[in-house]
């Protein structure tokens, strides 16, 4: 497709258990993120690759969160020992440039619930 | 650092009415970006327009229109004769250039559009 893909669409996973989110972003764009956005609120920066490159990690709530894109292309984003709080929707973002301008195309998300 | 406020969390409309969404925002930064995007129910964030901060000139495209006021950090959308396509949420959200790509948004606006 033409868009951001991501999958799972929606995962439950029991408390404890690790995770594994994709992201396909479009293909040629240089920039990913990753963010989180909890029921009610605004998406959260979690993290950013320029290429392969993680560049800014900071938004990464805690060590239980690792995400990669080591060809530059797609993405994962891992949650070990999955808590209740880690319950969101995770969403995927590329753009095409590198640049506080450039427009993020987003994916629909991956809704992930710990139980 | 970086932030952005959205007061109002859900406005409901009747059909045709005019809507404005408030934006407030602050930042340290002489150099930034203001984005607007709706979020439809089946999740995936849609880019409406991005402004720098050094364009102050109002922008119209339809019936969707955007007042940027540098002396009150205001960015207010306002669409004109709402449709009941155009009940979702929207957020508000800023880049700075000093700020590695990422996002910052708002709380989002659950609009409710009545037929």
């Amino acid at each position: 497709g033409a868009g951001v893909s991501q999958s799972p669409r929606y995962k439950v996973a029991k408390r404890g258990q690790d995770v594994a989110l994709r992201c396909d972003p479009i293909s040629g764009h240089v920039s990913l993120f990753w963010y989180q956005q909890a029921l009610g609120q605004g998406p959260e920066f979690l993290t950013y690759f320029q290429n392969e490159a993680q560049l800014d990690k900071s938004g990464l709530p805690s060590d239980r969160f690792f995400a990669e894109r080591p060809e530059g292309s797609v993405s994962t984003l891992k949650i070990q020992r999955t808590q209740q709080e880690d319950s969101a929707v995770y969403l995927c973002a590329s753009s095409l440039h590198r640049g506080p301008s450039v427009e993020a195309f987003f994916g629909q998300g991956t809704r992930l619930t710990v139980v | 650092a970086q932030k952005v406020t959205q007061a109002q969390t859900e406005i409901s409309v009747v059909e045709k009415e005019d809507v404005t969404l408030d934006c407030v925002y602050e930042t340290r930064d002489t150099t930034y970006y203001l984005f607007w995007y709706k979020q439809p129910p089946s999740g995936e964030l849609v880019f409406l327009i991005r402004r720098n901060s050094f364009d102050e000139q109002n922008e119209i495209s339809g019936r969707y229109s955007w007042n940027f006021q540098k002396s009150t950090s205001s960015f207010n959308f306002t669409i004109t004769a709402s449709q009941v396509v155009d009940s979702a949420v929207y957020f508000c959200a800023l880049s700075e250039a000093e700020g590695n790509n990422r996002l910052a948004f708002g709380k989002g606006n659950q609009v409710v559009v009545i037929p």
